[in-house]
């Protein structure tokens, strides 16, 4: 079993809709989970941290944490194409400063 | 504020050689992570360094080794390339402390010819 799965997709979604990104980690004592955005040919670039049980919301962007679950989710309101990426579930190795990562899920928003 | 820095961008090497690459972190920041990016394994860890001591390491062989200086900025070296190093090579910037968000530079792209 790896220990960050997601869906590799792709997740097509219409322009304006909510996209909704899952993933599972299987360390019960990962503390920090972190949801990336990686363009085509850029680096990953850090959109949402979450630390404890349930819902943080920034902008469009809400990130869902279920620790007894062990399910991280990240959903996008009034997706938009330049939302179109992969994005990358992380989380932190208990007692170590590492991310771990998964496969990523590669999201397009269709006009 | 500057973000992190990666030198080069671009590198092209032959089988056999070494390869040096640099990260400065954002200011302030003790913490640096260096990550491999493959389009078959992803994103994997190589290595953290924390005020100049390596704190973590990823299960790379002993050909890939890194530092950090005094002033938070690290290096990472590859000796004897093989053409399976070829990869993004990122590398992350963090306070280093319990929960602290990981900010990544624009990576260095190696080809090993």
């Amino acid at each position: 079993q790896k220990e960050v799965e997601q869906n590799s997709g792709p997740l097509s979604v219409p322009e304006g809709a909510i996209a909704s990104l899952n993933c599972t980690y299987s360390d019960r004592g990962s503390q920090s989970f972190f949801w990336y955005r990686q363009y085509s040919g850029k680096s990953p670039e850090l959109i949402m941290s979450i630390y404890s049980n349930g819902d943080k919301e920034d902008g469009r962007f809400t990130a869902q944490l279920n620790k007894a679950s062990q399910y991280v989710s990240l959903l996008i309101r009034d997706s938009q194409p330049s939302d179109s990426a992969t994005y990358l579930c992380a989380v932190t190795v208990q007692g170590a400063q590492k991310l771990v990562f998964g496969q990523g899920t590669r999201l397009t928003i269709n006009p | 504020k500057a973000g992190v820095t990666q030198t080069p961008r671009y590198l092209i090497k032959t089988r056999g050689q070494q390869v040096t690459l640099s990260c400065s972190p954002i200011s302030g920041h003790r913490s640096v992570s260096w990550y491999q990016q493959t389009p078959g394994q992803g994103l994997q860890f190589l290595f953290e360094y924390f005020s100049e001591t390596q704190r973590n390491k990823g299960n790379f062989p002993g050909r890939f080794s890194g530092r950090q200086f005094s002033n938070s900025r690290s290096e990472m070296n590859v000796s004897t390339l093989e053409l399976g190093d070829s990869a993004l090579y990122l590398c992350a910037s963090s306070t280093g402390t319990k929960n602290t968000e990981a900010f990544f530079g624009q990576g260095t792209r190696l080809t090993v010819v």
